[in-house]
């Protein structure tokens, strides 16, 4: 089954710890995004990539590393997570814009 | 940049009835695609339709159809014979180069 597989779907973590949201997609897509979603801001991407090692910032890329190291996986990686960064993400892949974007099943990330 | 907006922060609609959600989008392309994204209750981001800009004729998938207005830049949703696992909040989008433009979506309740 064609699909974009996120762990954890649930995550409570405290201010400082380190952590890493998996992403990773069986579609051969050469397009990956993240997103984070929020009650009255609507979901805002994070990171993009294009291709292997090619990952450039979305529009709130602050806190937050990717990378691309193999076509498949796009790892979000939150080094010092803080309270603002409670959210819902949401990994994303794509064949080309057109084709539409399919979605990973999202992570709850509460931070406190 | 695309923006899109929906207008209606949610619609109501009893079970069997139609319903049509707006959107309209600001884009200066004059090829380009757009989406409808269902959001249940289990957070999944569910690809509803697709149209693209250059064909005249409005996309349709089963119950859901859309109105395209290219000239008004507008992009409405209908749903036809509601049912009640078609409650959801629903997203209009825009795909750019890097990333998916959405609008703040439409909770859409359905009541029997």
């Amino acid at each position: 089954e064609a699909q974009v597989t996120q762990n954890p779907r649930y995550l409570i973590t405290v201010t400082g710890k380190k952590l890493t949201v998996t992403c990773s997609q069986n579609m051969n897509h050469e397009y990956m995004s993240w997103y984070r979603q929020d009650p009255g801001l609507g979901l805002r991407q994070i990171y993009y990539s294009m291709n292997v090692e090619v990952t450039d910032k979305g529009d709130v890329p602050e806190g937050y590393k990717v990378s691309r190291k193999e076509k498949r996986n796009f790892p979000l990686i939150l080094e010092s997570p803080s309270p603002n960064q409670t959210s819902l993400y949401f990994c994303a892949s794509s064949l080309s814009g057109g084709h539409g974007y399919t979605f990973g099943s999202g992570t709850r990330l509460t931070v406190v | 940049a695309q923006t899109v907006t929906q207008s209606q922060p949610e619609m109501s609609v009893q079970e069997a009835e139609t319903v049509t959600l707006s959107c309209t989008y600001d884009t200066s392309e004059s090829d380009y695609y757009l989406f409808w994204y269902k959001q249940p209750p289990s957070r999944q981001m569910i690809l509803v339709i697709r149209q693209e800009a250059y064909k005249q004729q409005n996309a349709t998938e089963n119950r859901f159809s859309v109105n395209f207005q290219k000239a008004a830049k507008s992009f409405s949703l209908k749903i036809s014979d509601s049912q009640l696992g078609d409650a959801a909040m629903y997203f209009c989008a825009f795909p750019g180069y890097s990333t998916l433009t959405f609008g703040k979506g439409t909770m859409l309740l359905v009541s029997p």
